[in-house]
């Protein structure tokens, strides 16, 4: 149980064209969604909190409208970087967060975003 | 603010035993975790600590003390596979997860 999808796997673009990736939760339905990404040889940086229904939460210093993010349903969230430019490449991971007692966050397998 | 503070790599030897200890200052305590996480892939849950003392799981064990807001997650038995990074981190008052920045920990043969 508690598995978390994320496609596409990997995404090579030109710059200047908008990404979508997705995040869904198969067996299990999630309110929270979080995406994150992480540079090479970093920790996890948090970007923004998707709830479902409402408007996500954005971390200090992400851009709401070049990240945008829908949380549509209970088991999907997409996270779209518009314009992207060869800065945003990166590895972009997802978690969904569980509905037990101690909030674990479950995680998609990640998607490496390369702008040429 | 908010800080959590881990080791940034550690080298142990197949077979032996490894601590990666973590201590973290943050607002408010609803617990902490370790995750796995491999090269190029998404982290994976180890462990859960919210009350203080030892939670062992197989060859992996995590010990908590709030008090001195101090963790470690100790591995046994080391194997090659165990090469990956490990990740503390905590959930705050929030029930915002607050991350470390990870041990990157390497076994040699």
């Amino acid at each position: 149980g508690a598995v978390v999808s994320q496609h596409p796997s990997r995404v090579i673009c030109k710059s200047g064209t908008s990404v979508k990736i997705e995040c869904r939760s198969l067996d299990f339905q999630a309110t929270t969604m979080f995406w994150y990404r992480q540079f090479p040889k970093q920790s996890l940086m948090l970007m923004a909190t998707s709830n479902e229904g409402s408007k996500a939460t954005y971390e200090q210093g992400v851009e709401k409208d070049k990240f945008l993010i829908n949380h549509a349903s209970l088991t999907l969230s997409t996270l779209t970087v518009t314009s992207a430019h060869p800065e945003d490449s990166s590895f972009y991971i997802c978690s969904a967060e569980g509905q037990g007692a101690i909030n674990e966050q479950f995680f998609g397998p990640g998607t490496r975003l390369t702008v040429l | 603010g908010q800080n959590i503070d881990q080791p940034t790599e550690m080298t142990a030897t197949e077979g032996a035993i490894v601590q990666i200890n973590c201590t973290y200052q943050t607002s408010g305590f609803n617990g902490l975790f370790w995750y796995q996480q491999h090269a190029g892939e998404a982290p994976t849950f180890l462990s859960y600590n919210v009350l203080d003392g030892l939670e062992e799981k197989g060859r992996f064990s995590s010990f908590l003390s709030r008090s001195k807001g101090y963790s470690y997650l100790l591995l046994k038995e080391l194997q090659m596979k165990d090469s990956a990074s490990y990740l503390c981190a905590v959930l705050d008052s929030n029930y915002q997860l607050i991350w470390g920045a990870g041990t990157k920990l390497i076994i040699k043969p």
